[in-house]
């Protein structure tokens, strides 16, 4: 069964500070891993998305590396600003199950203070 | 383009009453699923559906669960006779293609309340 744990659970940082949230799953037989941000009270939003053959994936400030032999993934936030607190998820798409759902980590939750 | 939409976006249902959850996906999008949300669950995941095929409902976890998918677009999750464990944030998402390659597109959730 897949598992996936996320470290920390909570962060708070000054704005302008680079950061690292980190992602782990116990299966290394992926189709892909996906970050998503989640504001409070809202739904996802996806971040990037990994294919299992990509090593990372990057959009504007945020830089998403995956490892899966180790089962591990890395989001990284440059120059963070009070607009990026929330909830970050990892969740990957495995080959048990068929592909067919997402395995989510329980979150990190970020704030970025002034 | 609109993305995927949920209604109600709240429903406060009293034990025992039966609810019914509506999504309506990105247009075109063959892929649906609805995930549940509960404090100390995290994420999990219901039902996906693919198309024509049987949905993978492997992840629903009682018979009082139950959803649908009509003409391929909406769907609609039913929960019968509601427990207070089954209070939660639903979410839905849809996909253009296959999981295995493509991002969930997410809705704002359906939070359930059961008194």
């Amino acid at each position: 069964k897949q598992e996936v744990t996320q470290i920390p659970a909570a962060l708070s940082v000054p704005e302008g500070e680079n950061l690292v949230l980190n992602c782990s799953f116990t299966d290394s037989a992926i189709y892909n891993l996906q970050w998503f941000r989640q504001d409070p009270g809202k739904g996802l939003t996806s971040l990037l998305l990994i294919q299992s053959s990509q090593r990372e994936q990057t959009s504007g400030r945020l830089n998403a590396s995956l490892d899966k032999s180790s089962g591990r993934s890395t989001l990284y936030i440059a120059a963070s600003q009070p607009g990026d607190s929330a909830t970050y998820l990892c969740a990957v798409s495995s080959f048990t199950g068929g592909g067919n759902k997402l395995t989510f980590g329980t979150g990190t939750q970020l704030k970025v203070e002034l | 383009g609109a993305g995927v939409s949920q209604s109600p976006s709240n429903k406060v249902t009293e034990k025992g009453k039966d609810v019914e959850l509506r999504c309506d996906p990105i247009s075109g999008h063959t892929a649906l699923y609805w995930y549940r949300q509960s404090l100390g669950q995290g994420l999990e995941f219901l039902i996906y559906f693919q198309g024509n095929s049987a949905p993978d409902k492997s992840g629903l976890p009682s018979d009082r669960f139950s959803a649908e998918r009509t003409g391929g677009s909406v769907s609609t999750l039913t929960i019968q006779r509601t427990q207070q464990e089954d209070s939660a944030v639903y979410l839905c998402a849809s996909t253009p293609g296959t999981p295995r390659t493509d991002t969930q597109y997410f809705g704002p959730g359906t939070r359930l309340t059961v008194l």
